[in-house]
């Protein structure tokens, strides 16, 4: 069983359009993050959720909108997409907040915006 | 700022070597963590060491910490072709922070 999933893997679409990004971890684990992963592999955390609610917020644009149905799912919806956003998008869970535990990654999902 | 820089940027051995990287940040931490990420995949975490331990092992794997000089440092000994992967350091000190990685590359 995998433990942290994430769908699609490869996501390619046009400038202006709207994509979804799923992930669900089945790990138990009560925090979940959304990184950000460029082209010189630079890691940046986008959103962290705790038990569902959202812990933290870097100044991401308000286009990302993250969505935690529940603690095992963490869901990443993007508006208007642009070119800058294309990278590798990495969700990611760990047992306690903040990086006190390791965390546990999906295998990423990589956007290309045309 | 927090974020750990990985020292070098990349390294290529021959199979059996012995691998080093460096991880050096300037503020105060709570843990240091490691991570290895294979071409197309997620990371993978490998060691925590936290801010009052000096030194872990984990298999082929020995983390050392150095709160004084504010560094980590990964040894992989008896190097395989498998461990070719890029290698992150990542500090937590109000939050998790990754650096840039080093890109290892093993011969065989």
């Amino acid at each position: 069983d995998t433990a942290v999933s994430q769908t699609p893997k490869y996501l390619v679409t046009q400038m202006g359009n709207d994509k979804s990004i799923k992930c669900e971890q089945n790990l138990g684990h009560d925090t979940m993050y959304w990184y950000k992963q460029d082209s010189k592999k630079f890691l940046k955390i986008m959103f962290s959720y705790n038990n569902k609610e959202l812990i933290i917020n870097e100044t991401v644009p308000n286009r990302f909108s993250p969505k935690s149905p529940d603690k095992a799912h963490l869901n990443l919806h993007i508006n208007s997409l642009e070119l800058g956003d294309s990278a590798v998008y990495f969700c990611a869970s760990s047992q306690e907040e903040g990086g006190n535990s390791p965390l546990h990654f999906g295998n990423g999902t990589r956007l290309t915006v045309t | 700022s927090q974020q750990g820089e990985e020292d070098p940027q990349a390294l290529s051995i021959q199979e059996g070597e012995n691998a080093t990287m460096n991880c050096s940040y300037k503020t105060s931490i709570n843990n240091l963590q490691w991570y290895r990420q294979n071409s197309g995949r997620g990371l993978v975490h490998l060691i925590l060491i936290r801010s009052n331990e000096r030194e872990k092992h984990s298999g082929r794997l020995r983390v050392t910490l150095d709160t004084s000089k504010k560094s980590s440092s990964l040894l992989i000994t008896a190097s395989r072709a498998a461990d070719t992967a890029s290698y992150f350091c990542a500090t937590h000190g109000n939050k998790l922070v990754f650096g840039a990685g080093t890109i290892l590359r093993v011969k065989s």
